[in-house]
């Protein structure tokens, strides 16, 4: 079965200043692609970033970045200069060969200003 | 916009009532799928459809159905209404290619009282 752990409910972050979202999944597959998805409170989901996993190479999207570790089957996200809008709730997930895409429980992320 | 069009936005219904929510993918997107969100919840998978045909079935009650019609829109059925339904129900399609994200739609809040 595929699981999608992220291991802290609520996290914050210093306007401008990094912060690092935690996201361990599991499946037996060797392909699949992994995801970010963020949801405002507005409650639109917005997909960040996405990670196929035969790339090794860490995907980037302006400040979003994530750190994929395919052994320790971790996908972190890192945000950058940290900004206001940032703040929301941020979603991992994993999708394989089965199609759906399975979702982690959150983490919401405050931004101080 | 997103492109995933998810109808009516709100919906406020009395225990026992049943309720269609509708949603039209994207342009030239064959796969829907459809999740619920409750309060505070992750994502929890339904079911999906490609092209007219379920494709897989999650943690969907008896009492809720879905279709895909021709033209690709769906229908989220649900009927007998408990207070526990109430929730936000996405909407999401996605593309043909095999590592492309899903495309939610705005969600249909469904309040039941």
């Amino acid at each position: 079965a595929q699981t999608v752990t992220q291991s802290q409910p609520e996290m914050s972050v210093q306007e401008a200043e990094t912060v690092t979202l935690s996201c361990t999944y599991d499946t037996s597959e060797s392909d699949y692609y992994l995801f970010w998805y963020k949801q405002p409170p507005s409650r639109q989901m917005i997909l960040v970033i996405r990670q196929e996993a035969y790339k090794q190479q860490n995907a980037t999207e302006n400040r979003f970045s994530v750190n994929f570790q395919k052994a320790a089957k971790s996908f972190s996200l890192k945000i950058s200069d940290s900004q206001l809008g940032d703040a929301a709730m941020y979603f991992c997930a994993l999708k394989t060969s089965y199609d759906k895409v399975i979702f982690g429980p959150g983490t919401s992320l405050s931004v101080i200003p | 916009d997103s492109g995933v069009t998810q109808t009516p936005k709100h919906l406020i219904t009395a225990t026992g009532q049943r309720v269609t929510l509708r949603c039209s993918p994207r342009s030239g997107d064959l796969s829907v799928y459809w999740y619920q969100q409750s309060l505070d919840q992750g994502l929890q998978f339904l079911i999906q459809y490609y092209n007219g045909e379920e494709r897989a079935k999650g943690n969907i009650l008896e009492r809720f159905s879905a279709q895909q019609f021709p033209d690709l829109h769906s229908e989220l059925n649900l009927s007998s209404l408990e207070l526990g339904d109430s929730a936000l129900y996405f909407c999401a399609s996605r593309g043909t290619g095999v590592g492309y994200g899903y495309t939610f739609g705005s969600g249909t809040r469904l309040t039941v009282v």
